[in-house]
């Protein structure tokens, strides 16, 4: 079956501007993360979702940083006001059970910040 | 929060070679995830461990909950074996914590 997708795969854009980034994660999978890899911090959560439910917005590095997920499955990481540190590869997993589940990582998107 | 150590970090061997990567953590974990990423490439589940030992193929991982330690093993590793072996812990609310990885290279 299908995996993780995400879209786009490359995104070059200009400091200052907004982006959206999106995850489809596999059918059924009620768990969803996004991380962030970068050369200098290497692989680091941001936030998760688990259904519906209102996520824990702690792990975000600013509040330019926001996400959503809508019906449970479709998942939308928006960057405001990027910064060029916010240059790294966004990747997106999903799982069908949450602490115990195995994760399967969508192949992320690369973010440059001119 | 959950300190995750890598060891070694680079590792390169000839192939054929028995290959094994440590990883320890700080913090008693549910489950421990041992993931791969080859060069430009998206990242691999291998294992997801809550006690024992798993086996897929050549790949062998074990976990010791009492010692906060794991283990992953490569038997008769092959070139295509090169990539860098990451391990995490947690998961649900906190998301995965990373190890730094593990850069294995395979000589033919």
């Amino acid at each position: 079956g299908a995996g993780v997708s995400q879209s786009p795969s490359n995104k070059v854009t200009e400091k200052g501007k907004d982006v959206e980034l999106r995850c489809d994660p596999i059918s059924g999978h009620t768990a969803l993360y996004w991380y962030r890899q970068s050369l200098g911090q290497g692989l680091e959560f941001l936030i998760y979702f688990q259904g519906n439910s209102a996520p824990d917005k702690s792990g975000l590095p600013s509040d330019r940083f926001s996400a959503e997920r809508t019906g449970g499955s479709v998942s939308t990481l928006t960057i405001q006001r990027t910064q060029q540190e916010d240059s790294a590869v966004y990747l997106c997993a999903s799982s069908l059970a949450a602490v115990l589940g195995e994760q399967f990582f969508g192949p992320g998107t690369r973010l440059t910040v001119l | 929060k959950n300190e995750v150590e890598q060891s070694p970090q680079n590792l390169t061997a000839q192939e054929g070679e028995f290959i094994t990567i440590n990883c320890s953590y700080s913090v008693g974990i549910s489950a421990l995830h041992w993931l791969q990423q080859h060069p430009g490439g998206g990242i691999v589940s291998l294992f997801m461990l809550s006690s024992g030992k798993k086996k897929h193929g050549r790949l062998i991982a074990t976990i010791n909950i009492q010692e906060k330690h794991s283990s992953l093993h490569i038997t008769a590793s092959h070139p295509r074996d090169s990539a860098v072996y990451i391990c995490a812990v947690g998961g649900g609310a906190d998301g995965l914590t990373f190890g730094k990885g593990t850069h294995l290279i395979i000589q033919p």
